[in-house]
């Protein structure tokens, strides 16, 4: 089956500065690749995704970025901010959307 | 409101007894997943179901039953429950086929098994 494996594990910014969160994924098939976010004792909430057909995609200081040769993803986080501080998983689709695989998780602190 | 349901949100129970933790989602939603979130390894998929009577096994299966006899609701049935199955419990729904693939999940159902 599919392996996604994420990078780093804990991760501290001063507010201001960009985080960047990296997954790699072993199933050349995933075509799917989205982000979520889940702040303490709440549900994972998706913030951004892309497709495999694109390499790219940008929402407001969010970015994600494919390489699909390599087989990696990042998320760009830009001029952070403590509302930001929260655990971020990514995740590698199969098979029409339906069969997931997560990252075990980037535990990221912002601080004022 | 739209909104992904999940009973109960808290559970404590003893090794054997058969329990069910109701998903229910009000979207019309076509796709339903339940995951299990373990510290350390993120969120790992149970089972999934593409519509009525339509289910498959994600990648942690062993010990968990599922149905979808109706489209809204996703039931997780653990007919021996064991303490390895102790964990936080999400269910999520996306649209489907042609309608969007963004997952909802629920608030989730945490297990202590005994």
């Amino acid at each position: 089956g599919e392996n996604v494996e994420q990078h780093p594990s804990t991760l501290s910014v001063q507010e201001g500065d960009s985080a960047v969160i990296k997954c790699t994924y072993s199933d050349s098939a995933s075509n799917y690749f989205p982000w979520y976010k889940q702040e303490l004792g709440k549900r994972p909430q998706l913030i951004i995704d892309i497709r495999s057909n694109v390499g790219e995609k940008k929402d407001q200081r969010i970015a994600v970025t494919l390489n699909k040769t390599a087989k990696h993803f990042s998320l760009h986080i830009t001029e952070t901010q403590p509302e930001d501080s929260a655990v971020y998983f990514c995740a590698a689709s199969l098979y029409n959307f339906n069969k997931f695989y997560f990252g075990s998780g980037t535990k990221l602190n912002v601080k004022p | 409101e739209a909104q992904v349901t999940q009973n109960p949100r808290y559970l404590i129970t003893v090794t054997g007894k058969k329990l069910t933790v109701t998903c229910s989602q009000n979207m019309n939603h076509e796709y339903m997943s339940w995951y299990r979130q373990d510290p350390g390894l993120g969120l790992r998929q149970i089972y999934y179901s593409m519509n009525v009577e339509v289910t498959d096994k994600g990648d942690v299966p062993e010990g968990y039953k599922v149905s979808r006899k109706e489209k809204r609701n996703f039931p997780l049935i653990l007919e021996s429950p064991s303490p390895n199955q102790t964990s936080l419990y999400f269910c999520a729904s996306s649209p489907g086929t042609g309608g969007g693939v963004t997952q909802y999940f629920g608030p989730g159902t945490r297990l202590l098994v005994l």
